[in-house]
């Protein structure tokens, strides 16, 4: 069966600050790996995945995420944050199959202080 | 594109009565759809799976004759839940997958308040 770990169930940080919110995976198969994002009172949107290839991802609003598997990690930067960020951020993965199911990690919460 | 909306957004209703929550994929055809509840501070719980003309797979524990789904059409799945108690009161979502596998849409979410 596969799990996603998310350490960190908060991180503060301050404003033009870096940030590296964590996770880790098991899977004794293949998998996709997703970070998305949730802001307050709304669904969830996307900002990268890693489907295979280069093992650094580019997403959306300036964010990066680095496959590591030897590591069984898919950990999200940022080199520096905005109060916009202000966030639950959340890793996931899928199985390569047309019917699995995404399996969440339990959510970071990114707080940003001015 | 891959846009999902969800109707209502909020919904206060008494105990005892159903509400019914609609999922729609505007722009593309969904053939599974997919509904999450989530807690407050929690990460999403998947409910179940709904594939279009077929019945849902419910999740283990979670109870398929107050959760009622229905996947009527490639564009539109519903979840209504029948004899609601305070309990069922939370943040529900669902997400809709078009034909690349591995990707979900997710709706903006739907907030019930059972009273």
């Amino acid at each position: 069966a596969q799990s996603v770990t998310q350490l960190d169930s908060q991180v503060p940080v301050f404003e033009e600050a870096p940030v590296e919110l964590r996770c880790n995976y098991s899977s004794s198969v293949s998998v996709y790996l997703f970070w998305y994002v949730q802001y307050p009172n709304q669904g969830l949107q996307l900002l990268l995945k890693y489907l295979s290839g280069s093992t650094l991802v580019k997403g959306i609003n300036g964010f990066e995420a680095e496959f590591n598997k030897s590591q069984t990690s898919f950990h999200l930067r940022k080199p520096s944050v905005h109060i916009s960020d202000t966030a639950e951020y959340f890793c996931a993965v899928t199985l390569y199959s047309s019917a699995s199911k995404i399996i969440f990690g339990s959510g970071t919460r990114l707080s940003i202080r001015p | 594109g891959a846009v999902v909306s969800q109707h209502p957004s909020r919904v206060i209703c008494k105990s005892g009565t159903s509400v019914k929550i609609e999922c729609r994929s505007l722009d593309f055809q969904a053939t599974t759809m997919f509904w999450y509840r989530q807690f407050p501070k929690k990460s999403l719980m998947l409910m179940a799976t709904s594939n279009e003309g077929s019945k849902a797979t419910y999740e283990q524990g979670v109870e398929k004759d107050k959760f009622l789904i229905n996947h009527a059409s490639l564009t539109l799945s519903t979840l209504t839940v029948t004899s609601a108690h305070p309990e069922d009161s939370s943040f529900y979502i669902c997400s809709a997958r078009g034909q690349i596998a591995y990707e979900q849409y997710f709706g903006p979410g739907t907030r019930l308040t059972v009273t």
